[in-house]
């Protein structure tokens, strides 16, 4: 199986700016959670979406968004980007049902540097 | 709330050496234990887990058993090899509030020297 991927790999926007990252779960995974990781707060969960809704969300303002599309593929936006929103994005997939053991599957991450 | 608190690193080895990394935690429930594996330039990988206590989870020599008594899940290899270098994480989720997030310590480096 394909694991999780994630595109674009490298991003550089401006302060300001708005950006769209996209996470493909592995086949048949029917959730999708985003996590942010920096060197200063390590890794921090930003949101999950399970059948196309949200069903829980990290402390984050809400310039961070997120939505998952009926083939479970998700994306995340970030609107007027701040320098404090360059890290490591990290999407991770698990097959979401009721009998799910919660491991969790991660991509390779986006990394956003905000300039 | 949930918490996990690992040791600090970096953690210096030569290869061969027996490793531990200290990993405890906090939670209202009972959570299910990982340990990640994060490679230069790389997302996460999961290393081994274990769901209830007394558990071993292991995997390609790495090893450690959730104890409830004392809040920890250690990670464990007998003999390191260069190739383990790398950033360790563990971390817990709470199937029982139903849901899948993962709330991560701060993450340990290992260096190990030929």
């Amino acid at each position: 199986k394909a694991g999780v991927t994630q595109t674009p790999r490298y991003l550089i926007k401006t302060r300001g700016q708005q950006v769209t990252l996209s996470c493909s779960p592995i086949s048949g995974h029917r959730s999708v959670s985003w996590y942010q990781q920096t060197p200063g707060q390590g890794l921090q969960f930003l949101f999950e979406y399970f059948s196309e809704t949200q069903r829980n969300k990290g402390n984050f303002p809400g310039r961070f968004s997120g939505r998952q599309f009926s083939n479970s593929r998700s994306e995340m936006n970030v609107s007027t980007l701040e320098l404090g929103d360059s890290a490591l994005y990290l999407c991770a997939s698990y097959p979401g049902g009721l009998a799910s053991s919660y491991e969790q599957y991660f991509g390779p991450g986006t990394r956003l540097t905000v300039t | 709330g949930n918490s996990v608190t690992q040791m600090e690193g970096p953690v210096t080895l030569s290869e061969e050496a027996f490793l531990t990394i200290n990993c405890t935690y906090t939670a209202t429930g009972y959570p299910s234990l990982f340990w990640y594996v994060q490679y230069p330039g790389e997302g996460l990988q999961l290393l081994l887990k274990a769901t209830k206590a007394d558990d071993k989870g292991s995997n390609k020599g790495f090893e450690a058993t959730y104890r409830k008594e004392t809040t920890s899940f250690h990670l464990e290899k007998g003999s390191v090899q260069v190739s383990d270098s790398a950033v360790y994480f563990c971390a817990l989720s709470d199937p029982g509030s139903g849901y899948s997030t993962l709330t991560f310590g701060k993450g340990t480096m290992l260096l190990v020297s030929p």
